[in-house]
């Protein structure tokens, strides 16, 4: 079992939907969640981090985390085609307190017109 | 700097050659971590720095590798005798406070041929 699951995707979406990516974890004693975006080609970029029960909202983004079904989850409203790219969920390994982070292999997110 | 530079950004080299891979962190950040991401396979933890200490490298594949950072700040990742699976993208990232909070360098291609 992997440590760090996210569905591969493709996900398809039209513009203007709701784009909803799914990431479980097994480690139990993680405390940090991080969602990370990765144009192709390009390196990833951080763009949001979760560390409490329940959402978090920064702009069109929502981060949801459930601690006790080891469920972390990015909601993207009103998609655009420009947030075509592969959304990679992290988690911070319990136990660590520096930062060290375990990274899903991506969900592969395309936004069509 | 205002980000995280890395040189270079394309190396390809021969089997059986050393390469140095050069990390320039934000200015001020003290954490600085080094990721590997091969084709189809998600980032793969190397190494963290803090300060000038590494106080994990248990991500090093092998003792062909190896890293040090020097005046708190620049970071060079050495592979030896490099072999074609060494193949893949290097990534360094740096966090003020060792959270997992990164900021990504462009990365560094490695071709191993």
């Amino acid at each position: 079992q992997k440590e760090v699951e996210q569905n591969s995707g493709p996900l398809s979406v039209p513009e203007g939907a709701i784009a909803s990516l799914n990431c479980t974890y097994s480690d139990r004693g993680s405390q940090s969640f991080f969602w990370y975006r990765q144009y192709s080609g390009k390196s990833p970029e951080l763009i949001m981090f979760i560390y409490s029960n329940g959402d978090k909202e920064d702009g069109r983004f929502t981060a949801q985390l459930n601690k006790a079904s080891q469920y972390v989850s990015l909601l993207i409203r009103d998609s655009q085609p420009s947030d075509s790219a592969t959304y990679l969920c992290a988690v911070e390994a319990g136990g660590t307190s520096y930062g060290k982070l375990t990274f899903g292999q991506g969900t592969i997110l395309t936004v069509h017109p | 700097g205002a980000g995280v530079s890395q040189s270079p950004s394309n190396k390809v080299t021969e089997k059986g050659k050393d390469v140095e891979l050069r990390c320039d962190p934000i200015s001020g950040h003290t954490a600085l971590y080094w990721y590997r991401q091969s084709l189809g396979q998600g980032l793969e933890f190397l190494i963290y720095f803090q300060g000038n200490s590494a106080p994990d490298k248990s991500g090093l594949p092998s003792d062909r590798f190896s890293a040090e950072r020097t005046g708190g700040s620049v970071s060079t990742l050495t592979i030896q005798r490099t072999q074609q699976e060494d193949s893949a993208v290097y990534l360094c990232a740096s966090s003020p406070s060792g959270s997992g909070g990164y900021t990504f360098g462009s990365g560094t291609r490695l071709t191993v041929v």
